[in-house]
């Protein structure tokens, strides 16, 4: 059974604070990793999606890095605003398992 | 671009009865996934179809089935309804199949089954 494990499971900052999660999957036959937001009331939207090792990718303010050898990857927000408020999924694809394991998430609540 | 569409959007339905969900991916998208989330549990994946083929499965009962039309459109039906069905069900469109590829995601089902 794949699991994809994410820590912290939730996540208080002030406006301003800068912040990083991890999402923790098996490192053998590692094919895909995507990160999601998923804001209340929306549908989770496509952050990134990595697929090399030492992959870094970044969209404004927020960044992700991938480490598929340790199996490890770290989302980051640099400046947390109110609107970053939303819970975080990593979702794992490993090759051979035909489907996409999600994490529970992260739910990041940024106070103004 | 239109969005995922997803119909209907709340549902409730007593034990026992059968219900169908539909979901419209965005033009182009050729590959239609269905997830299940219940409180407390990330999004279980249920199936995908690509070409009007279920190409992938996930692990729930044969409860649980779909299918996808020539226009890429998917429905998802759940039979004889148990009270755990209860939860939001996603579906996602992408442009491929294959999980390399950004999945976008509908509004979301709320089914209740009391």
């Amino acid at each position: 059974i794949l699991n994809v494990e994410q820590s912290p499971q939730s996540l208080h900052v002030q406006e301003g604070d800068s912040t990083n999660f991890t999402c923790s999957f098996p490192s053998s036959n590692f094919y895909a990793l995507h990160w999601y937001r998923w804001e209340t009331a929306k549908s989770p939207e496509a952050l990134f999606v990595m697929t090399l090792n030492g992959d870094e990718k970044k969209k404004g303010r927020i960044s992700a890095t991938l480490n598929t050898k340790e199996g490890y990857s770290y989302l980051y927000i640099k400046g947390s605003q109110p609107e970053d408020s939303a819970t975080y999924l990593c979702a794992f694809y490993q090759g051979g398992s035909e489907k996409l394991v999600f994490g529970k998430g992260t739910k990041l609540t940024v106070n103004p | 671009k239109a969005g995922v569409t997803q119909t209907p959007r709340y549902l409730i339905k007593t034990r026992g009865q059968q219900v169908t969900l539909s979901c419209s991916p965005i033009s182009g998208h050729r590959s239609v996934s269905w997830y299940q989330q219940t409180p407390g549990q990330g999004l279980q994946f249920l199936f995908e179809y690509f070409s009007e083929t279920q190409r992938n499965k996930g692990n729930f009962p044969g409860r649980f089935s779909g299918r996808q039309f020539s226009n890429s459109r998917s429905e998802m039906n759940v039979s004889t309804l148990e009270l755990g069905d209860s939860a939001l069900y996603l579906c996602a469109s992408s442009l491929m199949q294959g999980n390399t590829y950004e999945q976008y995601f509908g509004p979301g089902t709320r089914l209740t089954v009391t």
